[in-house]
């Protein structure tokens, strides 16, 4: 079983819609949880950071942790044509020497 | 002004040729990766240099050697190009040594096709 789980997508919704983007991760040691957006052609960009259980917001994103899960997810709000990106969860530990990131989900938002 | 950049931005060579990436950074941070980017997207560790110490050399071929004359640099050599070397690199630095605390900047990144 793969360290961090993404579901590839890919995801095409409204202008509007809100939109959940999900990850699953199989280390209870995983601490530390981040949100990269990248866009084609481009490096990811960190978008939302968050190290417990709840959720984080930032303006229309919102960063959801259930450690008791072992589920993570990012809320976008009224969703725009600009957030067409592709969206990679990254999760760490203390032990660990780099992030594991997941396959990432590419998102299309239609005008 | 760019945080990190990676030269060149594109990359098109024949099968058996020598390729370097170079990477440098100006945020002052002590760590820096290279990471290795397929067709599918997923984003797969290849080396970490933490203030110019290897720290991760994940299963790579000995034909991609990575050197770091000092912690603003980290250059990706690779011998011997193989088809299945094409792929996008980008070269990352973070302020902690594994980037738990404060994620990574991205460069732009490489797209390297091998014909």
């Amino acid at each position: 079983q793969k360290e961090v789980e993404q579901d590839p997508g890919p995801l095409s919704v409204p202008e509007g819609a809100i939109v959940s983007l999900n990850c699953t991760y199989s280390n209870s040691a995983f601490q530390y949880f981040m949100w990269y957006r990248q866009y084609s052609r481009k490096g990811p960009e960190l978008l939302m950071y968050t190290y417990s259980s709840g959720n984080k917001e930032d303006g229309r994103f919102t960063a959801q942790v259930d450690k008791s899960s072992k589920y993570i997810s990012l809320f976008i709000r009224d969703s725009q044509p600009s957030d067409s990106a592709t969206y990679l969860c990254a999760i760490h530990s203390n032990s660990g020497y780099a992030l594991n990131f997941g396959k990432g989900t590419s998102l299309l938002v239609t005008p | 002004d760019t945080a990190v950049s990676q030269t060149p931005k594109y990359l098109v060579t024949q099968m058996g040729n020598d390729k370097s990436i170079k990477c440098e950074q100006n945020l002052g941070h002590d760590t820096m990766y290279w990471y290795k980017q397929d067709s599918k997207k997923f984003l797969k560790i290849m080396f970490s240099y933490n203030n110019k110490e290897l720290i991760i050399n994940e299963t790579v071929p000995n034909r991609f050697s990575p050197k770091s004359p000092d912690k603003a640099h980290l250059n990706l050599h690779i011998n011997s190009l193989e088809l299945g070397d094409s792929a996008v690199y980008f070269c990352a630095s973070s302020q902690d040594p594994a980037g738990g605390f404060s994620g990574y900047t991205f460069g732009s990144g490489t797209r390297l096709t091998v014909v």
